[in-house]
């Protein structure tokens, strides 16, 4: 099964503060995502990578940045924290291969982030 | 831009009875359809898709849901909801590369 990985469950941070959010996964796939999700707005796509050291904007970058120097490895940075960023964020992956019809997000279990 | 619609953000039914979860999307060309399933604690599961053929599509733990064009729905339904079905579930519409989800609904099963 595949293996979606972040590092933190819950982190709590300091207005100011940069933060990172780390996600692995095990199953070499290309596409990596980086999601919000706040109650009654559902998931809100803030930043995807289809490659190494390749990223795509989504709806919601403002604030954020990110990080792929690695094909498993995806990395979220908030330069400087604010208390509109406390949210659950979650990564996923997926792959291409086979086809869109085939593709699959996984995600991973979520880090609960609360900025004081 | 594409989005989508859950119109209720919480549903409670009780176990054994059937449900009936609502999904409106809005997008331009033929949509990717999917509904996925948060529980407790967990990371978001896909329950099923739709891409082409079928409008009625069959998913894991005996749920199903139906693509409407012509309503621009895509809801989500069980015949008989077992308590291991409270979860949050979202609906959500593929433009591209992003994946654009609804809001979500809470479904809360009472014994």
């Amino acid at each position: 099964d595949v293996k979606v990985t972040q590092s933190s469950r819950y982190l709590v941070k300091r207005t100011g503060e940069k933060v990172f959010l780390e996600c692995v996964q095990d199953m070499d796939h290309e596409n990596m995502f980086w999601y919000r999700q706040d109650p009654g707005l559902g998931l809100r796509l803030i930043y995807f990578s289809y490659d190494v050291k390749m990223k795509e904007k989504g709806d919601i970058p403002e604030g954020y940045s990110v990080s792929r120097e690695k094909k498993e490895r995806f990395s979220l940075i908030l330069e400087s924290a604010s208390t509109n960023q406390t949210s659950m964020y979650l990564c996923a992956s997926s792959s291409p291969a086979g086809g869109r019809a085939n593709e699959k997000l996984f995600f991973g279990s979520g880090t609960q982030l609360s900025v004081l | 831009a594409q989005s989508v619609t859950q119109p209720d953000i919480h549903i409670t039914v009780s176990e054994g009875a059937s449900l009936e979860l609502r999904c409106n999307y809005s997008y331009g060309a033929t949509p990717y359809l999917f509904w996925y399933v948060q529980s407790p604690g967990q990371g978001l599961q896909l329950l099923l898709k739709y891409f082409s053929g079928d409008t009625l599509v069959q998913g894991i733990k005996g749920f199903e849901a139906e693509f409407k064009r012509s309503q621009s729905s895509f809801n989500l339904r069980k015949p008989s909801v077992h308590w291991s079905d409270a979860a949050e579930y979202f609906c959500a519409v593929r433009a591209g590369n992003m994946l654009t989800f609804g809001g979500g609904t809470r479904l809360m099963v009472k014994p």
